[in-house]
């Protein structure tokens, strides 16, 4: 049950893009359609942004949107605020386990 | 309202056991498989173990496999994690979480904190 791999930290300033990669294996990302994207604040629960690598929950903005290649799976945050700061953790499903991310600390300049 | 509150977090000494709780109420319990999740500071989120609403598949990280049990009590709405031989790598928050389809988890508890210390 290896995690999968996000850079640690990505910046931009607001009202720019940044994309935040996952890479994983072909019995992960790259065997289900069934990746999803959290959010994180300090001390706060996970917040789902991104599911079925490319589908948005209700009430989250446009402005995050989730893709895959292959093996590794992306979300996209364009327009940037300030409050869209915080951890970002992907997920895939992995046959009979979980598989997440380490994280990405998205700091907005 | 769908809400899940965990409890039963505290102090432990390496070795040691607790058991932790997940009341869930504002929608059908026994329709959805369940989560168990923690966040390290060293760590972030790991998955730690899920359960399916009859309890029939049940699988473990391999991190706590054979330490930690897994269980729901579909008359009560309430989940549960029983944890042994708990190592400091197990200090943790632990929150538990609503499975709405394979890897869609769209309500989560606000966690309860596991420290594991001498």
């Amino acid at each position: 049950q290896s995690a999968l791999t996000q850079p640690r930290s990505v910046s931009g300033s607001p009202g720019q893009s940044v994309t935040i990669s996952c890479t994983g294996t072909s019995s992960d990302v790259g065997a289900y359609n069934y990746v999803s994207w959290y959010q994180q604040y300090p001390g706060k629960a996970p917040k789902l942004m991104t599911y079925d690598v490319t589908k948005r929950p209700s009430g989250v903005p446009d402005r995050f949107s989730g893709s895959r290649s292959g093996n590794t799976a992306s979300l996209t945050i364009s327009g940037l605020q300030a409050e869209d700061e915080a951890d970002y953790y992907c997920c895939s499903y992995g046959g009979t386990v979980v598989v997440f991310g380490g994280g990405t600390k998205l700091t907005v300049l | 309202e769908v809400q899940l509150v965990e409890s039963g977090g505290g102090l432990v000494q390496p070795g040691g056991s607790l058991r932790l709780s997940c009341a869930a109420s504002g929608f059908t319990f026994d329709l959805y498989t369940l989560h168990w999740f923690r966040r390290s500071p060293g760590r972030g989120l790991e998955w730690v173990s899920y359960i399916t609403g009859s309890s029939t598949t049940i699988y473990y990280a391999d991190s706590v496999k054979g330490r930690f049990t897994i269980s729901r009590d579909n008359a009560r709405n309430s989940l549960y994690l029983q944890m042994n031989s708990l190592r400091d790598e197990d200090m943790a928050v632990y929150y538990c979480t609503r499975d709405r389809a394979t890897v869609v988890f769209d309500y989560w508890g606000q966690g309860t904190q596991v420290t594991v210390s001498s």
